[in-house]
């Protein structure tokens, strides 16, 4: 079935440092995209979105861009901070009322 | 954005026991889903909750291991039946809100010895 996943299960960056953390989707279909992050033991917060019709979006601190062609999805943290350790997940969904599709999850570690 | 609450947020069962998880959302919802999270794993969909009829089950689970209940737009819960070390796991809950974002509960991490 159609999946996601992401390039690397870990990273580490030094505080200060701009992170990207990668994601590689198979559905062509999908249309929309959502990065979560989930501390140790809590459930996943949702960080920002984009759909298909979109190639970039911005938040705090945050960037999410999209490339249909290559079926990539990435998202940027600008000057991260320790407190954005944690795990990152992408998700798709192709259908609105469906549940969204996850990829493994990359950890982010952030020293000081 | 929807706030949604779990309960229990932990426990641990004996074997072949059974455990019953409540998700509470803040606000009336069309859509509720059910998670299951191994330690260190993604998000694996369990079933879709369904209001007012029977949930619909991903492959690889079924109602009888994992009953669900939607008596309405803001409440549903998992059951999780005659269970085994292999249960141990994290589960989730999430609500679908506005523009088809979906927003987690804190979990439920259970234990099953």
């Amino acid at each position: 079935g159609e999946s996601v996943g992401l390039h690397l299960p870990t990273l580490s960056v030094q505080e200060g440092d701009n992170s990207i953390i990668n994601c590689a989707y198979s559905n062509s279909a999908s249309d929309y995209f959502i990065w979560y992050k989930q501390e140790s033991g809590k459930g996943p917060q949702f960080i920002i979105d984009i759909r298909s019709n979109m190639d970039k979006r911005q938040g705090q601190r945050v960037t999410v861009l999209l490339n249909k062609t290559v079926k990539h999805l990435s998202l940027q943290i600008a000057a991260t901070q320790p407190g954005d350790s944690a795990v990152y997940f992408c998700a798709e969904n192709y259908q609105a009322g469906t549940a969204l599709i996850f990829g493994k999850g990359t950890t982010l570690s952030v020293s000081s | 954005s929807a706030v949604i609450s779990q309960k229990p947020s932990r426990d641990i069962c004996q074997r072949g026991t059974s455990l019953t998880i409540q998700c509470q959302v803040d606000s009336q919802v069309t859509m509720m889903f059910w998670y299951r999270q191994q330690p260190g794993q993604s998000l694996t969909l369990i079933a879709t909750a369904n209001q007012g009829s029977e949930a619909t089950y991903e492959s690889g689970f079924v109602i009888d291991k994992f009953p669900i209940s939607r008596p309405n737009l803001t409440f549903s819960t998992l059951t999780v039946s005659n269970m085994s070390p292999e249960d141990s796991s994290i589960y989730l809950c999430s609500a679908e809100g506005q523009g088809e974002t979906q927003y987690f509960g804190p979990g439920t991490r259970l234990l099953v010895l």
